[in-house]
């Protein structure tokens, strides 16, 4: 399943599938990003991260993807599990600054 | 120990009370960082802490009212507040570094104003 993040806040998918969240950032000058994952009533928990100096990063079943040219980034969870049904944010930040912008979220809902 | 701890976890307060709500974390984390998150919406920055002096305050109306009294700690204390200020109040860490911005997060505190 893939969502375009702004556009459609809403992601299902079946229990073993694989999971694309999407993101469209706005700072054309944002050189570090993060993905959280949010459960319900618990604070975002961080997921992996990506400097601008790269395209792609994975963790454990995670992957994300950078194309700085659209200024677009993508979590991909593989065989996703119910576990994994949670508000998922990306966020963006700029050279030294502490501050982290957040995107609207996206809600994904996993089906047994 | 990557946690940073919140309480109360709920409160309820009335529109004439003064509470507080506290933030701890013992990361060695030297910047802090309150938050504000309505049901469906991502976390809005309210403040932020660098080496225990205030750095942003992003136009917060000063019914809130942060403080840091020490590297680990972080107050913000709330007094006449309105009923749209309901919401979770999240506090966060990270450590000063050129580069990587990852915050920790605490589970939260849920503000009800009635």
């Amino acid at each position: 399943g893939e969502s375009v993040g702004l556009h459609l806040p809403t992601l299902s998918v079946q229990e073993g599938d694989n999971s694309i969240i999407n993101c469209a950032y706005s700072n054309s000058a944002s050189d570090y990003f993060i993905w959280y994952k949010q459960e319900s009533g618990k604070g975002p928990q961080f997921i992996i991260d990506i400097r601008s100096n790269m395209d792609k990063r994975q963790g454990q079943r995670v992957t994300v993807l950078l194309n700085k040219t659209v200024k677009h980034l993508s979590l991909q969870i593989a065989a996703t599990q119910p576990g994994d049904s949670a508000v998922y944010f990306c966020a963006e930040a700029s050279g030294s600054a502490r501050q982290l912008t957040f995107g609207s979220g996206t809600q994904l809902t996993v089906l047994p | 120990d990557t946690e940073v701890t919140q309480t109360p976890k709920h409160l309820v307060m009335g529109m004439t009370n003064k509470k507080s709500l506290k933030c701890e974390q013992h990361m060695g984390h030297r910047a802090m960082y309150w938050y504000k998150q309505k049901a469906k919406k991502p976390p809005e920055l309210m403040f932020v802490y660098s080496y225990e002096k205030l750095s942003i305050n992003e136009s917060v109306p000063s019914r809130f009212s942060p403080e840091c009294p020490n590297s680990s700690l972080l107050n913000l204390h709330l007094h006449a507040l309105q009923p749209e200020d309901s919401a979770l109040y999240l506090c966060a860490s990270s450590q000063k570094k050129v580069y990587g911005h990852e915050q920790y997060f605490g589970p939260g505190t849920r503000l009800t104003v009635t």
